[in-house]
């Protein structure tokens, strides 16, 4: 089974500076895929970046960035310099090779302050 | 955007009738999820499909059931609703296993 926690109900953090949001998984597949979506208060879905498990880098997209640490299972959004508009729900995910479900944490609640 | 359509965006219904949610499709992918939105839960799967009348159950499966006749549509119907099924339902794609999910714009489903 697949498990994603993730342990920040709510962050705060000051506009142009940098957070990192947790995420920690579980799960016995050699292969998988960690995925990190935002939720405005508008309500969509929006995907922001993919991490391969066999992938030598960490995932950067913009001002996201991924710190992927296989050994401890962690998979923790970094979003630099941070914006107004950056507050919202942020969701970890992961999907297993052996399995079609994207598996779903409960999500952090990002506040950025002026 | 992916081409993903949910209908209805909102729903009020009464407990015990039936209800069915749609999602369309125009990516030709061959996934396809229902997801259920609640607070303190986060997003939890309610079935998915991976092809044609290929469907399978997720952790939340209880009292939903599906149908994917064709590849662009995934139907979601509950069957008879209960007030516990009252939340935001979203529909996703993806293509394969390494690729994103794709969110359609979610249904609020509220049962009186």
């Amino acid at each position: 089974a697949q498990k994603i926690t993730q342990t920040q109900p709510g962050m705060f953090v000051q506009e142009k500076e940098a957070v990192t949001l947790d995420c920690t998984y579980d799960t016995s597949d050699p292969s998988y895929g960690l995925f990190w979506y935002k939720q405005p208060s508008s309500g969509e879905m929006i995907f922001l970046i993919y991490q391969g498990s066999y992938d030598q880098q960490n995932a950067t997209e913009g001002r996201y960035s991924l710190n992927f640490q296989k050994a401890r299972k962690s998979a923790n959004l970094v979003i630099s310099a941070s914006q107004l508009g950056d507050s919202a729900m942020y969701f970890c995910a992961m999907r297993g090779r052996g399995s079609e479900k994207l598996v779903f944490g409960k999500g952090t609640k990002l506040t950025v302050n002026p | 955007d992916a081409g993903i359509t949910q209908s209805p965006r909102h729903k009020v219904t009464e407990t015990g009738t039936p209800v069915t949610l749609r999602c369309h499709q125009t990516e030709n992918h061959r996934y396809m999820y229902w997801y259920r939105q609640d607070p303190g839960h986060g997003l939890r799967l309610i079935h998915y499909s991976y092809g044609v009348k290929d469907t399978d159950k997720g952790e939340v499966s209880d009292g939903y059931s599906v149908s994917r006749s064709k590849t662009e549509d995934f139907l979601l119907t509950l069957e008879s609703a209960t007030s516990s099924q009252t939340s935001v339902y979203f529909c996703a794609i993806s293509s394969e296993f390494n690729s994103p999910l794709h969110f359609g714009n979610g249904t609020r489903l509220t049962v009186t």
